[in-house]
């Protein structure tokens, strides 16, 4: 049983460059959401997909854009990158996105850790 | 005020001990509760979800109270292999999905 991968592992960009990260849900898992998370913080919700179609969006600029694809996998680009955007970025499958216990439970993959120069 | 607040700690208790964290939650329309470990540089990993009535998964006791909107975690026979922060997470209602909300952690230290 594959869990939720994640790539690139680590990725060091200059300020301006734009950033594509990538990421495979558990089979049979059909939302797919992201996180930011800064050293000492708690993951903070960027986009949460479900069937394809954006379900959530938290308070994230424009510069941040996601799509999920037809095999539930998922992408997101972070454009005009900035210094503050250095962070583990993390993506989390579950079965679904209702308001029922079962269906929320997140599985994280294990990161994206952006580093902007 | 914080959608979720937790006190970030560390907490640092000896071997055996038992301890406790709260986490508060601003939303009443809350429907979801959990607890998740993360262990430093790691992902997230679940630890329990909350239910109404409380709930208990060996050493771990999580309860949640609607009427003071809070959730709290009750670890037994603390072992070393308790070190990590715990992260409360909240799911609420938000533009019609369920948005899950992380507070920033707990840091408990278990020492010898």
């Amino acid at each position: 049983d594959t869990g939720v991968t994640q790539s690139p592992t680590h990725l060091i960009k200059t300020r301006g460059q734009q950033v594509t990260l990538r990421c495979s849900p558990i089979s049979g898992h059909k939302s797919v959401s992201w996180y930011q998370q800064v050293l000492g913080q708690g993951p903070q919700f960027i986009f949460q997909y479900y069937e394809k179609e954006e379900r959530g969006r938290g308070n994230f600029p424009d510069r941040f854009s996601a799509r999920q694809f037809p095999n539930y996998s998922s992408e997101l680009n972070v454009n005009a990158l900035l210094l503050g955007d250095s962070a583990l970025y993390l993506c989390a499958s579950s079965p679904g996105q209702g308001a029922n216990s079962g269906a929320n439970v997140l599985t994280f993959g294990a990161g994206s850790r952006l580093t902007v120069l | 005020r914080k959608e979720v607040e937790q006190d970030p700690g560390p907490f640092n208790v000896p071997e055996g001990a038992t301890v406790a964290f709260n986490c508060t939650y601003s939303n009443s329309a809350s429907q979801s509760f959990f607890w998740y470990r993360q262990d430093c540089r790691k992902e997230p990993k679940l630890l329990m979800s909350v239910y109404s009535s409380g709930n208990e998964d060996g050493r771990f006791t999580a309860q949640l109270n609607r009427a003071s909107q809070y959730i709290s975690l009750l670890i037994r026979d603390s072992k070393l292999s308790d070190s990590a922060t715990y992260l409360c997470v909240v799911k609420g209602p938000s533009g019609g999905s369920y948005i899950p909300t992380f507070g920033r952690g707990t840091s408990l230290i278990v020492h010898p």
